[in-house]
């Protein structure tokens, strides 16, 4: 158990709809990451948060957005949804203050079925 | 282009043989690490190599970063079903990047 709780774990819906993702990460941690990972693309980091403000983006579309909130928790919305959004969403946290170079502690993630 | 390349991407081998996995980049990192991802969990830090031609062994797994830093192996000894799993390495550009993985499939 890695102390990063995510959910839902899997979750099905249609195109053009909104989904969001949550993440809580481990006590203590102040950074929260989001990553995609898909067969073809393997995993693609979207986005990091530290103590509730953006520090870093990735490959994030338009269509997503983040936010990290006082207590810590962190949510992954997802809008307009298309097929080639069907991928799993990880988040995961880590106590460094800001930039990476230490461990990353993963959730479980959140399957991602578009139909 | 994949910033972190691996090979190979599949690989199935019989319980007790040995194997070697690679990654390999254009860019130098301060450190890389490897994670190793089982299905239906994330993926979990393995080990984290920060100096030009350090090896650091994990009981039956040796991790080496290459001397330029821009490339890394994982051998694994007498591999077991236990390591069956994706292999991942990642390293810090800006943010943690990962490279697309190895998956090591170990029959009994």
């Amino acid at each position: 158990d890695s102390g990063v709780t995510q959910t839902p774990k899997h979750l099905i819906t249609a195109t053009g709809q909104r989904v969001t993702l949550r993440c809580s990460p481990r006590s203590g941690d102040l950074s929260v990451y989001w990553y995609q990972q898909s067969l073809d693309q393997g995993l693609q980091f979207l986005i990091q948060y530290y103590n509730g403000e953006e520090r870093a983006k990735g490959n994030i579309l338009e269509r997503f957005s983040a936010q990290q909130f006082p207590d810590l928790h962190s949510e992954l919305n997802l809008s307009s949804l298309e097929l080639g959004d069907s991928a799993l969403y990880f988040c995961a946290s880590s106590a460094d203050s800001g930039g990476v170079t230490g461990e990353l502690f993963f959730g479980e993630g959140s399957r991602l079925t578009v139909l | 282009t994949q910033l972190l390349e691996q090979s190979p991407q599949f690989l199935s081998i019989q319980e007790g043989e040995n194997l070697t996995v690679y990654c390999n980049s254009s860019s130098v990192f301060s450190s890389l690490q490897w994670y190793r991802q089982e299905p239906g969990e994330g993926p979990v830090l393995l080990v984290t190599v920060v100096t030009g031609g350090e090896v650091k062994k994990l009981k039956r797994l040796t991790f080496q970063f290459g001397d330029a830093r821009k490339d890394s192996s994982l051998h694994i000894t007498a591999a077991q079903p236990g390591d069956t799993g994706l292999y991942l390495c990642a390293g810090v550009l800006i943010e943690l990047t990962f490279g697309k993985g190895t998956l090591l499939t170990v029959n009994p």
